[in-house]
C-alpha cells in the first residue's frame, strides 16, 4: 500500500517568498506530525494533528509558520516570507491511532526547502 | 543539554564488524524508537520498544528504563548498513517524538 507522500520533494524559494508544502498521510491514519530537520541535525517537532484538530503547535518557530489539515487527511505546511534559516528538510509522519504508547509513526520522504 | 543524546556522532567500521550505537535520554518515556535515514531518503522505523530487547535480522535493540539508556547493535555489518541512525523518544503523556542528533555510520568493504 501507499506510504506517506510529500510534495514537492525539493523547493527553492527566494527570501521573502511564501511556500506551501503538502503531506498525504497513509489513508485512515488519525495522527499527523510535521518535523523540521536542519542539515546534520535530528528532526525537531513542529506541530501535531489528530484528525482535523491541531492539538499541539508548540514547535512552530514563528507566526510565519502555519499548518492545516481541514478534512483530517491531507495537510499543508505554509511558510510565509521565507528566511534563510527556514532552509531544512520538512518531514511529515502519520500514525494510525490517536494516542497510546505503541503508536508507530510512518515518515514521508521529506521536502527539502532551500531559501536563497 | 538535549533530552536525547546519542554516541558516537560518527562511526566508521570495516565490513563484518559488530556495531553499537548508544542513546541516553533524560525524561520518562512511553516508547523509544530507532530510525534509519539514508542520504536523500526518508526515515524508516527500525524498532519501537518500551522494555527489554527486540531483534530483527542482524539488528538488535535493547533498552534499560531504569538507566534511561538504549543501544542499537548491528551484527556482521555490511556496506549497505551505511546510513544515519536516529534515536527518538516519546515522553510520557506526549504524542510528539524528541530526536537525538543521529549517528552517521559508514561501513567500508
Amino acid at each position: 500500500g501507499a506510504g506517506v507522500s510529500q510534495s514537492p520533494r525539493y523547493k527553492v524559494a527566494k527570501r521573502g517568498q511564501d511556500v506551501a508544502l503538502r503531506c498525504d498521510p497513509i489513508s485512515g491514519h488519525v495522527s499527523l506530525f510535521w518535523y523540521q530537520q536542519a542539515l546534520g541535525q535530528g528532526p525537531e517537532f513542529l506541530t501535531y494533528f489528530q484528525n482535523e484538530a491541531q492539538l499541539d503547535k508548540s514547535g512552530l518557530p514563528s507566526d510565519r509558520f502555519f499548518a492545516e489539515r481541514p478534512e483530517g487527511s491531507v495537510s499543508t505546511l505554509k511558510i510565509q516570507r521565507t528566511q534563510q534559516e527556514d532552509s531544512a528538510v520538512y518531514l511529515c509522519a502519520s500514525s494510525p491511532l490517536g494516542g497510546g504508547a505503541y503508536n508507530e509513526q510512518f515518515f514521508g520522504p521529506g521536502t527539502r526547502l532551500t531559501v536563497l | 543539554k538535549n533530552e536525547v543524546e546519542q554516541s558516537p556522532q560518527n562511526l566508521t567500521a570495516q565490513e563484518g564488524e559488530f556495531i553499537t550505537i548508544n542513546c541516553s535520554y533524560s525524561v520518562g518515556i512511553s516508547a523509544l524508537h530507532w530510525l534509519q535515514q539514508h542520504p536523500g531518503g526518508g526515515i524508516v522505523s527500525l524498532f519501537m520498544l518500551s522494555s527489554g530487547k527486540k531483534k530483527h535480522g542482524r539488528l538488535i535493540a535493547t533498552i534499560n528504563i531504569q538507566e534511561k539508556h538504549s543501544s542499537l547493535h548491528i551484527t556482521a555489518s555490511h556496506p549497505r548498513d551505511s546510513a544515519v541512525y536516529i534515536c527518538a523518544v516519546r515522553a510520557l503523556g506526549a504524542q510528539k517524538l524528541v530526536f537525538g542528533q543521529g549517528t552517521r555510520l559508514t561501513i567500508n568493504p
